[in-house]
């Protein structure tokens, strides 16, 4: 079944300490996003991709890091940078960069302990 | 910057009470999405709508595109208990040099009271 994969599905950290979370899509898509969920908000943009090698800054890329080498993978990194990094972090793609709609992966949840 | 604002927040909504979520952006949109997103889940594509004046229906849900695609809403008639999540807006601004993001709105929180 073609989809997206994000892992781990909950992740707890030390302050201090870089994570690195997976985002895995056999959906052939090209562009790839990671979105970040606050309780009670909507999605804001971390980082997005458009092709294999290329990536955008969001609105909130302060304290991550990403990088996109295969077209299947957009691993996101949660630096010690990142001043308030508990949150729930989505990974989504699309096939039509413009106009296409969003498939989300099921989402990790990183607690900074 | 670029925002879409959606009201309300939340909405406590008896079983069988009909729903309502508008959405309005600071500026005009090529197309609007919605998602649904149940509680611990993760948000899912319900609709999109392209053109100006659009309206959509999809069983009890119907969706509308405004006449200057800067706003939108989205009606459930007879709301059930499995319309419980949260719904959110989103478009990608006309401005392409945006690199084709979509903005999000904040979402409206829905619970259905049996």
């Amino acid at each position: 079944d073609g989809g997206i994969t994000q892992s781990p599905k909950y992740l707890f950290r030390k302050e201090g300490q870089n994570v690195t979370l997976s985002c895995e899509q056999n959906l052939n898509h090209d562009a790839m996003y990671w979105y970040r969920q606050d309780p009670g908000q909507g999605l804001r943009l971390i980082y997005y991709s458009q092709i294999v090698n290329d990536f955008q800054k969001g609105d909130i890329a302060e304290g991550y890091s990403v990088s996109r080498e295969k077209k299947e993978s957009f691993p996101l990194t949660v630096t010690s940078a990142q001043k308030n990094p508990t949150a729930f972090y989505l990974c989504a793609s699309t096939h039509r960069v413009f106009t296409g709609e969003l498939f989300f992966g099921e989402g990790s949840r990183l607690t900074v302990l | 910057g670029q925002q879409v604002m959606q009201i309300p927040q939340y909405q406590h909504v008896q079983e069988g009470e009909d729903f309502t979520t508008y959405c309005n952006s600071s500026t005009t949109l090529s197309n609007i999405q919605w998602y649904k997103q149940r509680p611990g889940g993760h948000p899912v594509f319900l609709i999109q709508l392209v053109k100006s004046g659009e309206v959509k229906k999809q069983k009890r849900l119907t969706f509308q595109f405004g006449e200057a695609k800067k706003n939108s809403s989205l009606h459930i008639t007879a709301t059930q208990t499995t319309d419980v999540g949260t719904y959110f807006c989103a478009g990608p601004p006309m401005i392409y040099n945006q690199g084709g993001k979509l903005i999000f709105g904040q979402g409206t929180e829905l619970s259905v009271k049996p």
